[in-house]
């Protein structure tokens, strides 16, 4: 079984829509991410949590909303999805109390028309 | 924010030909991560590296951490096909106080067989 999954793997959807995605992860690891992906530009970190209820913004975190419920679960959403919320969206985790390394999920691809 | 230059953006190579990219860094860091991207995938990670000076092998990999601390190397010996990928660097600040990384825009390899 995957360290990390990502729900759903692909979505389409609408301008205005408000749509989560969700991540789940068996590693134990007290620390998640959420980052964009878009041709070009690399990966661009939104949000980060090092433990539940806690919250920090990134880099692009216009437009996008988290919540941090369980250690295990980190939700990204977009409140009202536009067109150039298209992306890749990949979640990663890492354990503060190791060498802190990052572990991705395999991604979720997102479109907004 | 700190910002990470990685070249060559792409490669299109012969099957059995050694690779190498690099990464620097206009501020320093004290970590330096190495992931491929396979289609369809998440990033997976490849080489960690943690002190300057740093030269560590994974099969046929290897990378080093610059001594001057602002810049980071991957080899790939005798390319095959499966090498096919994205290649990012990612490394982590001396300065800053949380565990953020920030990546580069990745290096598009394609081997020909």
């Amino acid at each position: 079984d995957a360290d990390v999954t990502q729900t759903p793997r692909n979505r389409i959807t609408k301008t205005g829509k408000r749509i989560m995605l969700e991540c789940s992860q068996t590693k134990g690891h007290d620390r998640m991410y959420w980052y964009r992906q878009d041709p070009g530009l690399g990966l661009r970190l939104i949000y980060y949590s090092f433990d539940v209820k806690d919250i920090n913004k990134g880099e692009i975190s216009d437009g996008y909303s988290v919540s941090r419920q369980a250690q295990a679960k980190f939700s990204l959403s977009l409140e009202s999805a536009i067109p150039n919320q298209t992306a890749l969206y990949f979640c990663a985790t890492s354990d503060a109390t190791g060498a802190d390394t990052q572990y991705f999920g395999p991604g979720t691809r997102l479109t907004v028309l | 924010g700190q910002q990470l230059n990685q070249s060559p953006q792409s490669m299109f190579i012969q099957e059995g030909e050694d690779v190498s990219m690099n990464c620097t860094s206009s501020s320093i860091f004290n970590t330096w991560l190495w992931y491929k991207q396979e289609p369809g995938e998440g990033p997976v990670l490849l080489i960690a590296l943690y002190k300057a000076g740093e030269l560590t092998s994974n099969g046929r990999l290897t990378a080093q951490f610059g001594i001057t601390r602002k810049d980071s190397f991957l080899n790939i010996s005798a390319s095959i096909p499966s090498d096919v990928g994205i290649y990012f660097c990612a490394g982590r600040g001396m300065n800053s106080g949380y565990s953020t990384l920030t990546f580069g825009k990745g290096t598009m390899l394609l081997v020909s067989p």
